[in-house]
């Protein structure tokens, strides 16, 4: 059974437009991670989440980038103002502490046209 | 900086067969953590199997196993009695004990031959 759901699976959106990515874990965890992933490329490290806070991100990472926890369930990652090169497979990872596996999600794919 | 090497972009198994995919990195830290995640058509990352690395034993998860080589920085996966399941595409990560972020290798496309 998965640790996590996200939504949409597949989203596509203009150049410009705000974008969220939702993921819901299905058990409690205290780590929470995006990765991306642009299509024949290697899975990147975008962010993690720790606390209600932001304990490390990239490069990627940029200030067009934000994640919060609304509810305090629901994890989500916002890209403001889309890119072409936003375009790829966005996992969203729970985890249960240092040094444990990650448990990504199923992914949404993200087209920015 | 950590780095995570796939030299074999493809690889190809017969069913039944047993194939190794290859996958080094490079950290100065003696305390980490190494992962296979596997990635089928549908894209979902799958992990694997684990391995910590103070633990010498090689980590095996049924027909998967690992030879894991700390000294030299090599963290293989074998497959044994490959299935056309195991068509995907299998990436290496390395998590370091203090860090929070997965470091991944460029992936190796393993097609299984009926």
């Amino acid at each position: 059974e998965p640790e996590v759901t996200q939504t949409p699976s597949h989203q596509v959106t203009q150049m410009g437009q705000e974008v969220i990515l939702r993921c819901v874990p299905i058990s409690n965890h205290l780590y929470f991670y995006w990765y991306r992933q642009i299509l024949g490329q290697k899975v990147e490290f975008l962010v993690s989440f720790y606390n209600n806070e932001i304990s490390e991100k990239s490069e990627i990472f940029d200030d067009q980038f934000s994640v919060e926890r609304p509810d305090g369930s629901n994890f989500t990652l916002k890209i403001r103002s889309t890119k072409l090169e936003d375009s790829a497979m966005y996992f969203c990872a729970p985890g249960r502490g240092r040094g444990t596996e990650a448990f990504f999600g199923q992914g949404t794919r993200l087209t920015v046209v | 900086a950590q780095t995570v090497t796939q030299s074999q972009p493809e690889m190809s198994v017969q069913e039944a067969e047993t194939v190794t995919l290859s996958c080094t990195y490079d950290t100065s830290e003696s305390d980490y953590y190494l992962f296979w995640y596997k990635q089928p058509p549908s894209r979902q990352m799958i992990l694997v199997i684990r391995q910590e690395a103070y633990k010498q034993q090689n980590a095996t998860e049924n027909r998967f196993s690992v030879n894991f080589q700390k000294a030299a920085k090599s963290f293989s996966l074998k497959i044994s009695d490959s299935q056309l399941g195991d068509a995907a595409m299998y990436f290496c990560a390395y998590r370091p004990q203090r860090g929070n972020q997965f470091y991944f290798g460029t992936g190796t496309s393993l097609t299984v031959i009926p």
